[in-house]
């Protein structure tokens, strides 16, 4: 089975802080993702990477930039955490071929305070 | 631009029971369908996949159908039990790699 492991299931962070959340599939996936999670508003694209080195903006990119350095591992970078950053971040993986479902991570429950 | 609804957002249900969670798109031209569970603060579990060509798809108690045509798609749960309580997403693929997500219905059975 395809894992998407994400480093931490909690995190605290300070307003002002820099926050990585860091992500690896061990499945050889081209394209990845991170989006975030809140009540009321679903599931929200922040960015997405379909090889290496490369990142595509999703619908929500403010206050948020990624790497992507080696295929397996897309990395969530919070420049300046900010208390409206508090949410749930999920990361996923899909392979390149359109018919191939997604495959996601446990989530990082983030708590800027 | 695709929109995806799942209407209700809450069901209660009795233990045992069959129960219908439903999932509507604006746009047909989907490439698959994706349902998901997630329980409270975890992430997200594929359930089934259903390709575009195909009808439905079945693992164990479930059963996913697609209406391309009429933009629908159901998830059945067979004989319903407590540990089936969770939150089931469905998400439609664009073909361009990302897909959309409905808010998704709360599922409760009681016991």
């Amino acid at each position: 089975d395809v894992k998407v492991t994400q480093s931490s299931r909690y995190l605290v962070k300070r307003t002002g802080e820099k926050v990585f959340l860091e992500c690896v599939q061990d499945m050889d996936h081209e394209n990845m993702f991170w989006y975030r999670q809140d009540p009321g508003l679903g599931l929200r694209l922040i960015y997405f990477s379909y090889d290496v080195k490369m990142k595509e903006k999703g619908d929500i990119p403010e206050g948020y930039s990624v790497s992507r350095e080696k295929k397996e591992r897309f990395s969530l970078i919070l420049e300046s955490a900010s208390t409206n950053q508090t949410s749930m971040y999920l990361c996923a993986s899909s392979p390149s071929v359109s018919n191939y479902g997604y495959t996601f991570g446990s989530g990082t429950r983030l708590t800027v305070v | 631009k695709q929109e995806v609804t799942q209407i209700p957002a809450a069901l209660s249900v009795p233990e045992g029971e069959n129960l219908v969670l439903n999932c509507s798109f604006t746009d047909s031209a989907i490439y698959n369908l994706q349902w998901f569970r997630q329980d409270p603060g975890k992430g997200l579990t594929s359930l089934l996949l259903i390709q575009s060509s195909q009808r439905e798809q079945t693992s164990g108690r479930l059963n996913a159908s697609l209406d391309k045509s009429s933009g629908r798609s159901t998830l059945y749960i067979a004989a319903s039990q407590p540990g089936d309580s969770a939150t089931y997403l469905c998400a439609v693929s664009l073909g361009d790699d990302k897909i959309i997500f409905g808010k998704g219905t709360r599922l409760h059975i009681l016991p």
